[in-house]
């Protein structure tokens, strides 16, 4: 079975804080893409990275960063000086028959001035 | 401006009514998507279509219809057998179907209200 954890519900900081979301993730097969994707209150999902199960290297986009590790079947997503426009819902996602994304419940990140 | 595009993003109906929401995409990918998300809960999948003229069942197709008669579109509609309609729901696509890199692009959504 397949399955993707977000075990933090909500997550409050204050502006130029750090702030790590946890994702882990369940799957049988070898070959598989993860997601991460924010979605602001206007509704509309925006898409942050992709990771296949093969590229175990961290990934760094400004303030944006990516930590995969297989061996704990987790790939959490850190924002470093985090600003109030990072305010949003943060999905986790996996995808191994290139059909349908399985979402994590998500996390609520309020980030206040 | 090549995207996704779903209306209305509110939607009102009476219990018991069937009700039809758009998603129409000028990307040019072949496969399309609807996800129906609940306060608190993560996307869940509903229906997806991989081509023109087919269509399979997601975890919670109960109660859901779709139809593809064309690339662009992929129109869901609620039926009344739905027990409990009221939900935002988010059409997505992506470039083929089968290629497990797909990114899938996101539409705005629709929240739908049952009163």
């Amino acid at each position: 079975a397949q399955k993707v954890t977000q075990a933090q519900t909500e997550i409050s900081v204050v502006e130029k804080e750090d702030v790590t979301l946890d994702c882990v993730y369940e799957t049988r097969d070898t070959t598989y893409y993860l997601f991460w994707y924010k979605q602001p209150p206007s509704g509309e999902l925006v898409f942050l990275i992709r990771r296949n199960s093969f590229d175990e290297q961290n990934e760094i986009s400004g303030r944006y960063s990516w930590n995969f590790q297989k061996s704990t079947s987790s790939f959490n997503f850190t924002i470093t000086a985090s600003q109030v426009v990072d305010s949003a819902v943060y999905f986790c996602a996996l995808t191994q028959a290139g059909t349908a994304l399985i979402f994590g419940k998500g996390t609520t990140l309020s980030v206040s001035s | 401006d090549g995207g996704i595009t779903q209306s209305p993003k509110y939607l009102f109906r009476k219990e018991g009514q069937n009700v039809t929401l758009s998603c129409e995409q000028n990307l040019n990918h072949d496969a399309m998507y609807w996800y129906r998300q609940d306060p608190g809960q993560g996307l869940r999948l509903i229906y997806y279509s991989q081509i023109v003229n087919d269509f399979q069942k997601g975890d919670i197709a109960e109660g859901y219809s779709v139809s593809r008669e064309k690339k662009e579109s992929f129109p869901l509609t609620v039926t009344s057998a739905q027990k409990n309609p009221t939900a935002f729901y988010l059409c997505a696509s992506s470039i083929s179907p089968g290629v497990e890199n797909n990114e899938q692009f996101f539409g705005p959504g629709t929240r739908l209200t049952v009163l």
